[in-house]
């Protein structure tokens, strides 16, 4: 079992709607990350989050919106996405941001149409 | 300079066989290299990680190679079973930066044939 939880595991959303993704981790970690994972390319960190403070923006789109409202908690708020924003999206945790242990969780699979 | 280059895209090996995965990375300050398992549903979860000061790291079947000079350093999976058939990610990061600048490789989707 995970100690990283990601709902929902699967998501459909069209392009005018509004969804989140959450994440809980029960690792006592004080780092959170959110990944996208798309096919044949290397996992690319969205954002990074530590102590509940945003540390790293890596240039999202603003159509993707984080939210941490405590360390334990991350969401990942949605809204006019693109068909090319059609991935898995994994969120992660460790120690801190300074941990070289990355775990993560089962990710939410998000098909836009 | 950031990225890690990872190949081959896939691999298929008879059971019992050798699967080798390599990586080529280009930062030197990278000192912290490692592997990431991820298994179809799941996510990617690590299996096995080596700094530069060792040139070979082994935890049962699973060995990391290490070439500080050529910076590249890959994966052997000894006895390939059906069971290791999943995505693997290798990846690089500096100790001092931490893990959230951890840059990952493609990945290669390996199959073990029965």
């Amino acid at each position: 079992e995970t100690g990283v939880t990601q709902t929902p595991r699967h998501l459909v959303m069209g392009m005018t709607n509004k969804k989140s993704l959450k994440c809980e981790q029960h690792l006592g970690h004080n780092a959170m990350y959110w990944y996208k994972q798309s096919a044949k390319k290397p996992l690319e960190l969205m954002f990074v989050y530590n102590f509940k403070e945003q540390t790293e923006n890596n240039s999202v789109p603003s159509r993707f919106s984080p939210e941490c409202p405590n360390s334990s908690h991350l969401f990942l708020h949605l809204h006019t996405l693109q068909p090319e924003d059609s991935a898995l999206y994994l969120c992660a945790s460790s120690q801190d941001r300074g941990s070289n242990t990355i775990y993560f969780g089962e990710g939410s699979w998000l098909t836009v149409v | 300079q950031q990225q890690v280059k990872q190949s081959p895209q896939s691999l298929i090996v008879q059971k019992g066989g050798i699967s080798i995965i390599n990586c080529a990375y280009e930062n030197t300050a990278f000192d912290y290299f490692p592997w990431y398992q991820q298994f179809p549903g799941k996510g990617p979860a690590l299996l096995i990680a080596i700094r530069p000061d060792v040139s070979e790291k082994k935890e049962g079947r699973f060995t990391i190679s290490f070439n500080k000079s050529a910076k590249q350093f890959s994966l052997h999976i000894m006895d390939s079973q059906p069971g290791d058939s999943a995505t693997y990610f290798c990846a690089a990061s500096s100790l001092d930066t931490g893990g959230f600048k951890t840059i990952f490789g493609a990945g290669t989707r390996l199959f073990v044939k029965a």
